[in-house]
Order: structure tokens, then C-alpha cells, then sequence
């Protein structure tokens, strides 16, 4: 029974270039959320999403970032011509209904993004 | 806009004796809150968490309160053990909407 699996756990990007960072979520969990840690700072939302739709997306820059969770396959988060003040570690965590109003979330590991 | 904040970056306790990690929240309209540990290089994991109908929840050596009218939690450790050395997260949540604090980091010295 494996848990939300991140990948890659990490990515070297040059600015301008394009990352992409997938999730799987735990078998069963229909419901996925994207959090950023920046250095010495918490975790900060980005996007919640269901299959197929973006439930919440309050947190994603307005610029640059997009997240998607198909049908089939996992759930990707694509920041386009990145910038140094993108690097940071990205958590995804899912869970099989909405977690967030009645408990817990399960992480994964993380992908951890510097840019040069 | 740091809705939950976590003002110590750091504590460090003797082994045996108690760890008290401390939360505050600004918005009225969270009624869930969560508390993650992490290890460095892993994602965080569940821990304990508290309904806001209740004041305490306990599970084994861990305890968290919660007092409403001063928006404010906290997760007691009792004993601390070596291997509770990691960074603690508080969250809370309302409906769909969860944040974190930035983190306390525990290290509990032998």
C-alpha cells in the first residue's frame, strides 16, 4: 500500500526553464493538494484539486504556475520559465475525501527544486 | 498574511522531561486543528489533532490544547524522547481551507 509518491525528489532547473513536478496520490485518494516551503518558512497552500477539476487554486501565483490532475495519471505541477525565488522543496499530500475540513492530509516526501 | 503562526523556531528539552509547542490562529472561522511532525528530507506526517468542541485530545505521550477564546493551541510532549527530534507544524483548518504555521524545530538532547 504505497503512499503519495513525489517525483522527481529533485530537480536542477536553469532560469527560464520549465519543471514539472508530479504526485501520486494513495490509492483511493481522490483529492490532492500542492503546498511550497520556501527556506525558514512553513508550508504555504497552492492548489487543492480533485480528478479532473481545480477546486482551489487561492494560492498558485497568478503567473507561471498551472496544476492539473487528470483522469489518469497523476497530478503535475508545472512552473514555466522558472526563477531563482522558485526554488524551494513542493509537498503534495492527498486524501480520499476533503481532507482539509476533517483531518489529516498524507505527504509525500516532497520534490525539492533549486534553480541555478 | 500568516494566519497561524508559530512565534519559537526552535526548542530544545532534556530527555524525560516535558516539550510544550506553541500555536496561535487569527482567523475565528477555523474548528480544526492539526499537528505534523517532519523529519528532515520527508514529507510531514500526521500526528494528533482537535476538533474545536474540545479543549484537549490526548494520545499516549502526546496532548494538545486548545483554548478558543485566545486562539491558541499547543502540543505537550511527555515524556520528550531522542527520537522526537524533528520540526512540528500546527494547522488549522475551515472547511476547505487549511494553513500552516511555519514550524517549531524540537531537538531533545539525551
Amino acid at each position: 500500500n504505497a503512499g503519495v509518491m513525489q517525483n522527481p525528489r529533485h530537480l536542477v532547473r536553469r532560469r527560464g526553464q520549465e519543471a514539472r513536478l508530479r504526485c501520486s496520490p494513495m490509492k483511493g485518494h481522490s483529492h490532492v493538494y500542492w503546498y511550497r516551503q520556501l527556506p525558514e518558512e512553513g508550508l504555504k497552500f497552492m492548489v487543492y484539486l480533485q480528478k479532473e477539476n481545480i477546486i482551489d487554486e487561492s494560492g498558485m501565483p497568478k503567473e507561471r504556475f498551472s496544476a492539473e490532475f487528470p483522469k489518469e495519471g497523476p497530478s503535475i505541477l508545472r512552473i514555466q520559465q522558472v526563477v531563482r525565488g522558485d526554488s524551494a522543496a513542493y509537498f503534495c499530500a492527498s486524501s480520499p475525501r476533503s481532507g482539509r475540513d476533517t483531518g489529516e492530509l498524507f505527504f509525500g516526501e516532497g520534490s525539492r527544486l533549486t534553480v541555478l | 498574511d500568516q494566519q497561524v503562526k508559530q512565534n519559537s523556531p526552535s526548542l530544545s528539552v532534556q530527555e524525560g522531561r516535558i516539550s510544550i509547542l506553541n500555536c496561535d490562529y487569527t482567523n475565528s472561522m477555523f474548528d480544526y486543528f492539526l499537528w505534523y511532525k517532519k523529519y528532515p528530507a520527508e514529507g510531514p506526517t500526521f500526528l494528533i489533532s482537535i476538533s474545536s468542541i474540545k479543549d484537549k485530545n490526548e494520545d499516549g505521550r502526546f496532548t494538545v490544547f486548545l483554548n478558543k477564546s485566545a486562539k491558541h493551541l499547543s502540543l505537550h510532549i511527555v515524556p520528550s524522547q531522542p527520537g522526537d527530534s524533528a520540526v512540528y507544524f500546527c494547522a488549522a483548518s475551515a472547511k476547505d481551507d487549511m494553513r500552516f504555521g511555519a514550524g517549531t524545530r524540537l531537538t531533545v538532547k539525551p
